[in-house]
């Protein structure tokens, strides 16, 4: 079976710093893929990024970062120079074929990031 | 954009009741899904379709059903609604093109259960 641990449960800092967010996941899948989304206070989850297994170039996009190392089967994601609009509960999620088509997810616990002033 | 529309963002219901969530889908997805999600446990999975009339239960289904009568609104029906049911709802859709579509979400629905 499919399972995404998100160990931390909740992280605050202050703003400007840089914060990590940890995802280990397990898959007997060769072909799979990771997703991260956001979840403001408003409720909607926003798609983040994707990445796909046999893909394990890092990526950057603004201050956000993604740290893909299938050796440690982890998926961690940095935000630099951290902003209270960062502030929302972050969801690791890995995806599993459908045969009808279509992927299903499985979500990690969710990480509560907390940007004070 | 996608746009997943979720019938009410707050809802308050009594025990014994049979309850509808209403979840519509504007982009000609195949597929959509039912989630629940509580604090501590992330989202789990109650039930998703893959075309019209087509269902398949998800991780949790027990005390839920689901109907898909057009390929783009996906009900979620709980028969007979009891206090552990008290829960936020989200839905969402996936085109039927391989694993690497994310899930669009709808706002989801915040329901209580008395």
């Amino acid at each position: 079976a499919q399972k995404v641990t998100q160990a931390q449960t909740e992280i605050s800092v202050v703003e400007k710093e840089d914060v990590t967010l940890d995802c280990v996941y397990e898959t007997r899948d060769t072909t799979y893929y990771l997703f991260w989304y956001k979840q403001p206070p408003s409720g909607e989850l926003v798609f983040l990024i994707r990445r796909n297994s046999f893909d394990e170039q890092n990526e950057i996009s603004g201050r956000y970062s993604w740290n893909f190392q299938k050796s440690t089967s982890s998926f961690n994601f940095t935000i630099t120079a951290s902003q209270v609009v960062d502030s929302a509960v972050y969801f690791c999620a890995l995806s599993e074929y459908l045969t009808g088509g279509g992927n299903k997810l499985t979500f990690g616990t969710g990480t509560q990031l907390k940007v004070e002033l | 954009d996608v746009k997943v529309t979720q019938s009410s963002r707050y809802l308050v219901k009594r025990t014994g009741e049979k309850v509808f969530l209403e979840c519509v889908q504007d982009m000609d997805h195949e597929n959509m899904f039912w989630y629940r999600q509580d604090p501590g446990l992330g989202l789990r999975l109650i039930y998703f379709s893959y075309d019209v009339k087509m269902k398949e239960k998800g991780d949790i289904p027990e005390g839920y059903s689901v109907s898909r009568e057009k390929k783009e609104r996906f009900s979620l029906i709980l028969e007979s609604a009891s206090t552990n049911q008290t829960s936020m709802y989200l839905c969402a859709s996936t085109p039927k093109q391989g694993m690497r579509q994310p899930q669009h979400f709808g706002d989801g629905t915040r329901l209580s259960i008395l």
